[in-house]
C-alpha cells in the first residue's frame, strides 16, 4: 500500500529565513508527486507538482520541490519566507496506472514569525 | 468562478441524526471525492465517483453513502451520525482520468457530532 510521511508537524521559521518541508513516501511503482496548501478556514490548493522530467519543480509563491527517486522523497523549500505563508502544507502521491487514487500526508503547520 | 460549493460550511449533529453534506462543481469534471481530515492524521478518502451513476469505496467509506445522479452533485450521507464521524469534510474534483491531474478542493464542512 502507498504512503505518505510528513515528519515535520509543526515548523516554525522567522521571517525571510529559508524553510524546507520534508515528505517521503513508499511506492513499489513510478508515481506523481504533490504538495497543496491550506490556508485558515480553506480548502487545499496546489502548491506545485511532479509527473516527469526535471526533477526541480517550481511553484506558485516562489516554493520550490526535488524529486529525489533513489531517497523517495520530495522536499519543498522555499528560500526566504513571508509571513503569508503562514499555513498546512500537504504532501500528496498518486501511482501511474490506478486511476486517481490520491494518498495524503499528515501535513506540516508552517508558521512564519515576523 | 464557483469552482467546488460545499455546504454547509458548519455543522453540529446529535448522535443518531442523520445529514447530508451537499457537494456540487461547475466545470465539468468528470471525478469528485470526499475526503475526511482529521487532527495529525491528514486527509483520508472517503468515496469517490468516475462520472454520473458510478461510485466506489474509498479507505474510510463506513457510515457514509454517496450518490451521483447528475456529473454537477455528488452529495455524501450519514445516516446515523457517531462521535468518530466529527470531522472537517473535503469535496473534490478532478477532469480527466490520471494520476497526474491535481484536485481542485471545495472550502470545507466542519462536522461535529455530540
Amino acid at each position: 500500500a502507498q504512503s505518505v510521511t510528513q515528519l515535520d508537524s509543526q515548523v516554525p521559521v522567522f521571517e525571510e529565513a529559508p524553510v524546507e518541508l520534508r515528505c517521503n513516501y513508499s511506492s513499489s511503482v513510478s508515481v506523481y508527486l504533490f504538495w497543496y496548501v491550506q490556508y485558515p478556514n480553506q480548502g487545499l490548493q496546489l502548491l506545485l507538482k511532479y509527473l516527469s522530467g526535471s526533477t526541480l519543480v517550481k511553484g506558485i509563491n516562489g516554493f520550490e520541490a526535488e524529486f529525489n527517486k533513489s531517497q523517495t522523497s520530495f522536499h519543498l523549500r522555499k528560500p526566504s519566507v513571508h509571513i503569508s505563508d503562514t499555513a498546512e502544507y500537504f504532501c500528496a502521491v498518486s501511482e501511474w496506472g490506478t486511476g486517481n487514487q490520491f494518498y495524503f500526508g499528515t501535513g506540516t503547520s508552517l508558521t512564519v514569525i515576523p | 468562478n464557483a469552482g467546488v460549493t460545499q455546504t454547509p460550511k458548519f455543522r453540529i449533529l446529535k448522535i443518531g441524526q442523520s445529514m447530508t453534506l451537499q457537494c456540487t462543481q461547475d466545470m465539468n469534471h468528470n471525478y469528485m471525492y470526499w475526503y475526511r481530515q482529521d487532527p495529525g492524521m491528514g486527509l483520508k478518502l472517503i468515496y469517490y465517483s468516475v462520472g454520473a451513476g458510478i461510485t466506489d469505496k474509498g479507505e474510510v467509506p463506513n457510515g457514509y453513502n454517496v450518490s451521483r445522479s447528475t456529473t454537477e452533485d455528488f452529495p455524501l450521507r450519514l445516516e446515523l451520525a457517531a462521535p468518530s464521524q466529527t470531522s472537517v469534510y473535503f469535496c473534490a474534483s478532478s477532469y480527466i482520468q490520471g494520476a497526474n491531474e491535481k484536485l481542485f478542493f471545495g472550502s470545507g464542512t466542519q462536522l461535529s457530532v455530540l
